[in-house]
C-alpha cells in the first residue's frame, strides 16, 4: 500500500510569488491534515479536512495560505504572496475514520520550502 | 508556555543501552499520547501510543504515561544504532485531531 506522498519534495521561490503544495493522502483515509515546522520550532498544526470539509482550520497562520481538498481525494496548500517567515517543512498526514479521534495519522515525507 | 515541552537532546548512547526519553505537558485535557519518530529528510513515523494512564509495550519499546504528574516517557531497549532517530512526543485531546508535538529528542546510538 503507498503511503502518503506529497510534491514537490522541495521547493524554492522569491518573496512575494506563489507556491503550491501537493498531497496525496493514503487511499481510503478521509482524513487529511497539514502541519509545518518552521526552523527550529516544533510541528504545528495547520489544518484537518474530512473528505472535502474543513473540520478544522484554527493553525492556519493567515489568509495568505488558502488549504482545498476538491473531491475528497488529494489536497493542495497555496501559499500566496509567500513571505520568507514561510520558511520551513510542510507535513501532511492522513487517516481512517475512527468515528472519534482519528490517532494514527501517517505522515508524507514533507516539502521542504524556501523563501528567499 | 510551550503546551509540550521536550529535551531536545542530542541523546548520545552506546549500542545495546536503555534509552528513556521524556516529555511533560500542561494541558490535562490530553488523553492520547504518541509517540513518532523521524529520520533525517523524512516525515515523522508512529511508533506507538497509549490512551490515558498506564504502560504500553510494543517489543523494545515501551511508553509510558504519568497523568498525574504531566509526564510521558518512552523507553528503547537494547538499543541499535538503527535506533538513530528524532524522537517526537504528540498529545492529542479526545475528539479532536489535532496533535500538539514536542521538539523532538535527538537520539544517537553508537556501535
Amino acid at each position: 500500500e503507498a503511503g502518503v506522498t506529497q510534491f514537490p519534495s522541495h521547493s524554492v521561490i522569491e518573496k512575494g510569488q506563489t507556491v503550491t503544495l501537493r498531497c496525496d493522502p493514503i487511499s481510503g483515509h478521509d482524513n487529511l491534515y497539514w502541519y509545518r515546522r518552521v526552523m527550529g520550532k516544533e510541528i504545528k498544526f495547520l489544518l484537518h479536512f474530512v473528505k472535502e470539509s474543513k473540520q478544522d482550520e484554527s493553525g492556519m497562520p493567515n489568509n495568505r495560505f488558502l488549504a482545498e481538498r476538491t473531491g475528497g481525494t488529494y489536497s493542495t496548500l497555496k501559499v500566496q504572496p509567500a513571505e520568507l517567515e514561510d520558511s520551513g517543512v510542510y507535513f501532511c498526514a492522513s487517516s481512517q475514520d475512527r468515528g472519534g479521534s482519528s490517532y494514527e495519522q501517517y505522515f508524507g515525507p514533507g516539502t521542504r520550502l524556501t523563501v528567499t | 508556555q510551550k503546551e509540550v515541552e521536550q529535551d531536545p537532546g542530542p541523546l548520545s548512547v552506546p549500542e545495546g543501552a536503555i534509552v528513556s526519553l521524556n516529555c511533560t505537558y500542561s494541558n490535562s485535557a490530553f488523553q492520547y499520547f504518541m509517540w513518532y519518530r523521524q529520520y533525517s529528510r523524512k516525515g515523522p513515523e508512529l511508533l506507538m501510543y497509549t490512551y490515558s494512564s498506564g504502560n504500553k509495550e510494543d517489543g523494545r519499546f515501551t511508553a509510558q504515561v504519568d497523568k498525574s504528574s504531566k509526564y510521558i516517557s518512552l523507553f528503547i531497549r537494547d538499543s541499535q544504532p538503527s535506533d538513530s532517530a528524532t524522537y517526537l512526543c504528540a498529545p492529542m485531546r479526545y475528539n479532536t485531531d489535532k496533535l500538539i508535538f514536542g521538539t523532538g529528542t535527538r537520539l544517537q546510538v553508537f556501535p
